[in-house]
């Protein structure tokens, strides 16, 4: 079964400051997909960014970017410009279509970001 | 686009009670559409995943004849809470799958307190 690990529950950053949230993942596919959902206080759950496991490029959208590390299973978020807005739960997850389209979540990091 | 929306947002029922939770997809068809389950500062918990004109199938420890999902049509899932207890108290959270995008969309959520 696939596992998504994030190893740190709490982070914060100053604003204007970047920060890197970590997530890591077991599979032995080959072809799959790799998400980083927002969480903010009202709850409702945002895409940030995702990534296609057969394309090297690292995905990037605005001020986040990721760092697909495929052989490492390792799955990075990194915002940059970090603004109050970014202050939410961040959630890492993993999907196989062909294990019915399920999105396998990490534990999430609450990321603070202070003035 | 892609937007899934919830009804109730927020609701108090008696326990013992039953608990009706629609989840509807407003621009796009969604064949299929899962249900999540999260508590304070914790991780989305798959429930069921329910696929249009068929029986959900569920999560290994969720309890079907508790939790009764309806998906009748493309646009619409209801998750029924039957015989509420204070220990269904939690948010739960549906979203809508566009096979073409590889992609789930998430509905606001629904708070659900049981007295």
């Amino acid at each position: 079964a696939q596992t998504v690990t994030q190893s740190q529950p709490e982070m914060s950053v100053q604003e204007a400051e970047t920060v890197t949230l970590s997530c890591t993942y077991d599979t032995s596919e080959s072809n799959y997909y790799l998400f980083w959902y927002k969480q903010p206080p009202s709850r409702q759950m945002i895409l940030v960014i995702r990534q296609e496991a057969y394309k090297q490029q690292n995905a990037t959208e605005n001020r986040f970017s990721v760092n697909f590390q495929k052989a490492a299973k390792s799955f990075s978020l990194k915002i940059s410009d970090s603004q109050l807005g970014d202050t939410a739960m961040y959630f890492c997850a993993f999907m196989k279509p062909e294990y019915g389209n399920k999105l396998v979540f990490g534990a999430g990091t609450i990321l603070r970001v202070k003035s | 686009g892609a937007v899934v929306s919830q009804h109730p947002s927020r609701v108090i029922c008696k326990s013992g009670t039953s608990v009706k939770i629609e989840c509807r997809s407003l621009d796009f068809q969604a064949t299929t559409m899962f249900w999540y389950r999260q508590f304070p500062k914790q991780s989305l918990m798959l429930m069921a995943t329910s696929n249009e004109g068929s029986k959900a199938t569920y999560e290994q420890g969720v309890e079907k004849d508790k939790f009764l999902i309806n998906h009748a049509s493309l646009t619409l899932s209801t998750l029924t809470v039957t015989s509420a207890h204070p220990e269904d108290s939690s948010f739960y959270i549906c979203s809508g799958y566009i096979g073409g995008l590889n992609e789930q969309f998430f509905g606001p959520g629904t708070r659900l307190t049981v007295l």
